[in-house]
């Protein structure tokens, strides 16, 4: 079955970057976007980037230039990994992200368990 | 950009009918998607393509779209229904991913 399989929970720096990482199973890699997803403590969910396996990245204007996603060219070809990284962290990037799938009618039908980032000097 | 305004709470007892809206300019024209997110979980699909269900999500969930509004219905209210449900639209424009600010669904 589908499954977004995401990395454990980080604790960095003010200024310092993170990668968060997304393993991706069950389904056919290319079919399908990999969208990332933000939320801090307390609030909603804030949409910050979508990876298109055909096309490039596209990033929320709040996240330009301090964002990225890029994928894992493993050989195993039963799993892609997509990564995310945010640089200049500040405590407001406290959150908790998720990785999700998207499908054809821009729904995100497939979640991951979420990787808890937490901002603190 | 598109926004999305949501009630901050709805409450309903038990049995009866929950209506958690959704607003938007001229959002009958988009197609609306609805994520239900229990404390301490990952959000799930519950309505896509504004009426659908996905596979496992009982029929007592419905959604509906049209002028500047829409609505997730929660038919025969459950205790296990609690959670905060969130509507999402793509918006052409931008080409963003756009959620609402989120609904806590009480169930009394």
């Amino acid at each position: 079955q589908v499954q977004m399989v995401q990395s454990g929970a980080e604790v960095a720096k003010p200024g310092a970057s993170v990668k968060i990482s997304c393993e991706a199973s069950g389904y056919t890699f290319s079919n399908y976007y990999v969208h990332w997803v933000r939320q801090a403590p307390g609030q909603g969910l804030e949409w910050m980037a979508i990876f298109n396996p055909r096309d490039r990245p596209i990033y929320a204007e709040k996240f330009q230039g301090r964002v990225s996603l890029t994928r894992d060219t493993s050989t195993d070809t039963s799993t892609t990994t997509v990564y995310m990284e945010l640089r200049s962290l500040r405590s407001d990037d406290t959150a908790r992200y998720y990785c999700a799938r998207g499908a054809g009618g821009k729904e995100l039908d497939s979640w991951g368990q979420g990787t808890l980032v937490i901002v603190s000097s | 950009s598109y926004v999305l305004t949501q009630p901050p709470s709805v409450s309903e007892a038990p049995g009866k009918t929950a209506r958690i809206t959704c607003g938007g300019n001229n959002l009958g024209d988009k197609t609306v998607h609805w994520y239900q997110q229990k404390p301490g979980q990952a959000p799930i699909l519950v309505i896509y393509y504004d009426t659908d269900r996905p596979s496992g999500i009982p029929e007592r969930f419905s959604g509906s779209n049209s002028g500047n509004t829409a609505t997730l219905t929660i038919s025969r209210v459950e205790a296990g229904d609690e959670a905060d449900y969130y509507c999402q639209v793509w918006d052409s424009d931008t080409y963003h991913w756009v959620f609402g600010g989120g609904t806590q669904l009480t169930v009394l």
